[in-house]
Formats: C-alpha cells, sequence, structure tokens
C-alpha cells in the first residue's frame, strides 16, 4: 500500500490564483482530514468527510473548498490564493468507528507559499 | 488558552540520556495521540491511547484522564529521535467526525 500520497510537494501561488492540493488513500479508509501546519503552530482541521459524498467544516474553512466523490479521493480547492494561506497543507486518513478506532495516517504534505 | 498544552516547547538532550514530554488539555476526551514529525516534514502515529500506557521498543507513553496528563517518555535517546513530538486529542464534542485537536509541539534535539 501507498498509504496517503499528496500532490504536488511544493508550489508557489500568486495572489488571486487557484489551484487544487491532491489526496489520495488506498487503505479504504472512511475517514479523511485535510489540515494546516503554520509555524509555531499546532495542526488546525480545515475541513473532513466521513465518507464519499460527505464533508463538512472544520476549524478553519475559509477560502477552501472540498469534495469526495469517491472514497480513495479528498482534493482541497484553494480559491482566490492570499498571503495568510500560505503554510504546510496534511491530509490525513482513518478507520471509521465501525472498524474500531485507529490512529490517523497522513501524507508527506504540500507546501505553499503565496506571494 | 489552548485547549491542548505541550510541554516544553524545546528540549535539547545527550545521546543516552531518558526524556520525557508532557502534553496537558482541558476539555473531556476519547483517545489522546502521540504523533512524531520527521525534519522533512512527514507526520507518524506513534500512540493512541484512552488509558493506562503503552510501550513501543524505547518509547513509553502514559495517560492520567483524572489528571487530563499525559506524557511520552523515550528511553536511551538517539540523534535518530530528533524531531518534533506532537500530542493531540480527540475531543468527547467531535463525536462520529474524531476529529483531532493538536498541541504545538515538541522540537526534540538529541546530541551525539
Amino acid at each position: 500500500n501507498a498509504g496517503v500520497t499528496q500532490t504536488p510537494k511544493f508550489r508557489i501561488l500568486k495572489i488571486g490564483q487557484s489551484m487544487t492540493l491532491q489526496c489520495t488513500q488506498d487503505m479504504n479508509h472512511n475517514y479523511m482530514y485535510w489540515y494546516r501546519q503554520d509555524p509555531g503552530m499546532g495542526l488546525k482541521l480545515i475541513y473532513y468527510s466521513v465518507g464519499a459524498g460527505i464533508t463538512d467544516k472544520g476549524e478553519v474553512p475559509n477560502g477552501y473548498n472540498v469534495s469526495r466523490s469517491t472514497t480513495e479521493d479528498f482534493p482541497l480547492r484553494l480559491e482566490l490564493a492570499a498571503p495568510s494561506q500560505t503554510s504546510v497543507y496534511f491530509c490525513a486518513s482513518s478507520y471509521s468507528i465501525i472498524q474500531g478506532a485507529r490512529e490517523q495516517y497522513f501524507g508527506p504534505g504540500t507546501r505553499l507559499t503565496v506571494t | 488558552k489552548n485547549e491542548v498544552e505541550q510541554s516544553p516547547q524545546n528540549l535539547t538532550a545527550q545521546e543516552g540520556e531518558f526524556i520525557t514530554i508532557n502534553c496537558s488539555y482541558s476539555v473531556g476526551i476519547s483517545a489522546l495521540h502521540w504523533l512524531q514529525q520527521h525534519p522533512g516534514g512527514g507526520i507518524v502515529s506513534l500512540f493512541m491511547l484512552s488509558s493506562g500506557k503503552k510501550k513501543h521498543g524505547r518509547l513509553i507513553a502514559t495517560i492520567n484522564i483524572q489528571e487530563k496528563h499525559s506524557s511520552l517518555h523515550i528511553t536511551a535517546s538517539h540523534p535518530r529521535d530528533s524531531a518534533v513530538y506532537i500530542c493531540a486529542v480527540r475531543t468527547i464534542s467531535s463525536g462520529s467526525a474524531r476529529q483531532l485537536t493538536f498541541g504545538s509541539g515538541t522540537q526534540l534535539t538529541v546530541l551525539p
């Protein structure tokens, strides 16, 4: 299994541009999450999904959108990028409660700079 | 005040030393996670616990639910243990979403 994969690894955007961060997992996990990590701060939840077709906002959803059309994929969309969105983005996945409580598995991260 | 507080923020140790990293939380939780973030940025889960103690190799994690406190211990530390160690809790209010609330991490440097 590849686990959780994210693309791209790095990206520089100009203010106002848009982009999609890709996330795929091959572990058949129901739960998927997007986090951002700012220097000196804990990870903050942006959006999460409890299954295909179901998404919900986390702690810091403004400026982002997500979709979950399949179990494997959970892309994060940035519309009209702003400097405040400069961060490292992590995607994660975990088992559902039905399968038992398990730890979260993280992707390698995407380092995004908005200038 | 953050719901999850870690101490210390930074820790430097000599190879072979016994290391303790602390995590305190202020909310009701159903589970607590310890994660390791490598210098390259990747994050891996070390432990998930809701009571008692877990051990994996040189790593030991303990939790005291009544005192809302957890510790991560590293025995016989090695330079390859140098990383950021992150405490995260799954709050009772997160329900079926199983969201985590993260501490800001402890930067550990082990010198040879």
